[in-house]
């Protein structure tokens, strides 16, 4: 069963902090790792994805990426009251024949506070 | 603006009527996923299409849901009869297959079985 892995949280981090959201998967062979945002009562909006071990920058979010040791996180600076959501770590599922088919997490609750 | 298109937006019925959900792919897109979301559960992938033909529908009740793809530009996803356990908010999502294995989510529909 592949899997992916984030706490639920809630994580609650002050306003201008930086908030860390972290994601753990299981299938080695995975290429793909997408960061969507969720807030309450709307759909997933895909805010980052990486494809490269390392780090990728677009605003004030920046996602890291280390397959040797199976985890993709997502930082994001100046944390803002509006970045108050869900997020949910997706990764692709190399076994499904490049479909295009991902496996996502659970998703963390990120509060940040006023 | 392109985006994926799902209707009804909600829909309140009772245990046993059948209900038809659609979705309008980004134009291009020939992926598509069907998902359903509820608080236990989180984001469950339902069932998935490539150039129109299903891929996967074992995340499916075989007995109660179908889903079909009429054309590139329609996802149907049916459930007859429907059930209180039913209710839930269904996700329709579309990518391109070598795209990156990107999803890009509709605005749900957000379903009510009582």
């Amino acid at each position: 069963q592949k899997e992916v892995e984030q706490n639920s949280g809630p994580l609650s981090v002050p306003e201008g902090a930086i908030a860390s959201l972290n994601c753990t998967y299981s299938d080695r062979g995975s290429q793909s790792f997408f960061w969507y945002r969720q807030y309450s009562g709307k759909s997933p909006e895909l805010i980052m994805f990486i494809y490269s071990n390392g780090d990728k920058e677009d605003g004030r979010f920046t996602a890291q990426l280390n397959k040797a040791s199976q985890y993709v996180s997502l930082l994001i600076r100046d944390s803002q009251p509006s970045d108050s959501a869900t997020y949910l770590c997706a990764v692709n599922d190399k076994g499904s024949s490049n479909t295009g088919k991902l496996i996502f997490g659970q998703g963390t609750t990120l509060q940040v506070k006023p | 603006d392109a985006r994926v298109t799902q209707t009804p937006r909600h829909k309140v019925t009772e245990m046993g009527q059948e209900v038809t959900m659609r979705c309008q792919p980004i134009l291009g897109h020939n992926t598509v996923f069907w998902y359903r979301q509820t608080m236990m559960q989180g984001l469950e992938l339902l069932a998935y299409f490539r150039n129109r033909a299903p891929l996967d529908d074992s995340g499916m009740p075989k007995d109660r849901f179908s889903a079909e793809m009429p054309d590139a530009t329609l996802a149907t996803l049916k459930i007859q009869p429907s059930e209180p356990r039913d209710s839930a908010v269904y996700f329709c999502a579309s990518g391109l297959s070598g795209g990156g294995d990107t999803q890009y989510f509709g605005p749900g529909t957000r379903l009510t079985v009582l």
